[in-house]
């Protein structure tokens, strides 16, 4: 089993449909990343979460560390954020330092 | 500062020859991460630096990989004898301490 499950693994749209992408991991750790990955390979981190929720424009994140679940929620979603989206969760156990841990992503696509 | 840069965005090579990648992370950071990402799957840790010091490293690098950061700037990986199976996006990030991940575009290996 792995440590960070995503789900769904592919999800597809409607302009404007409202979006959650689920993530659970199943070790202790000191944060989660929520990072885009669009095709060509290049990764952009949108969040770091440690506690509670943050937002950036379109985009909601929260975590809750007792459950070991985040989620991600894009409103009013777009074309322009069909990409794939992973979570990643940096573990506190043993000598690691700060490698993440990835799920296998979110592949999304916003249909117009 | 253009973010972390890597070098070639793409490499072709025969099964057998040596191939080198090589990260330049951003400046102020002192960690620097190599990832390995196949098709449909999440990135996987490779190893580490905390400055010149490789400070950790996963199982799946093996024999055939080196990772160097000389100067704590840069950083180069090398494969060796490379095998139809190291066919993968080779991710590079950087960070200060375990806060300001940022990824860079990532070198996309073919070994034919």
């Amino acid at each position: 089993k792995n440590e960070v499950e995503q789900s769904p693994q592919n999800l597809t749209a409607q302009e404007g449909e409202f979006i959650t992408i689920n993530c659970s991991y199943s070790v202790g750790i000191s944060a989660l990343h929520w990072l885009q990955q669009h095709p060509g390979g290049g990764i952009v981190s949108l969040f770091m979460l440690s506690s509670g929720k943050k937002k950036h424009g379109r985009l909601i994140a929260t975590i809750n560390i007792q459950e070991k679940h985040s989620s991600l929620h894009i409103t009013a979603s777009h074309p322009r954020d069909s990409a794939v989206y992973i979570c990643a969760v940096m573990p506190n156990y043993g000598g690691s330092q700060g490698n993440l841990i990835f799920g296998k992503g979110t592949k999304l696509s916003v249909k117009p | 500062d253009t973010g972390v840069s890597q070098d070639p965005r793409h490499k072709i090579t025969k099964r057998g020859q040596n191939v080198t990648f090589r990260c330049d992370p951003i400046s102020e950071h002192n960690r620097l991460y190599w990832y390995r990402q196949t098709l449909g799957q999440g990135p996987e840790f490779l190893t580490y630096f905390q400055n010149e010091a490789q400070l950790e490293k996963s199982r799946l690098l093996s024999d055939r990989f080196s990772a160097e950061r000389p100067k704590g700037s840069f950083s180069t990986l090398e494969i060796q004898r490379t095998e139809q199976g190291d066919s993968a996006m080779y991710l590079c990030a950087s960070s200060f301490n375990r806060n300001g991940y940022t990824f860079g575009s990532g070198t996309r290996l073919t070994v034919v």
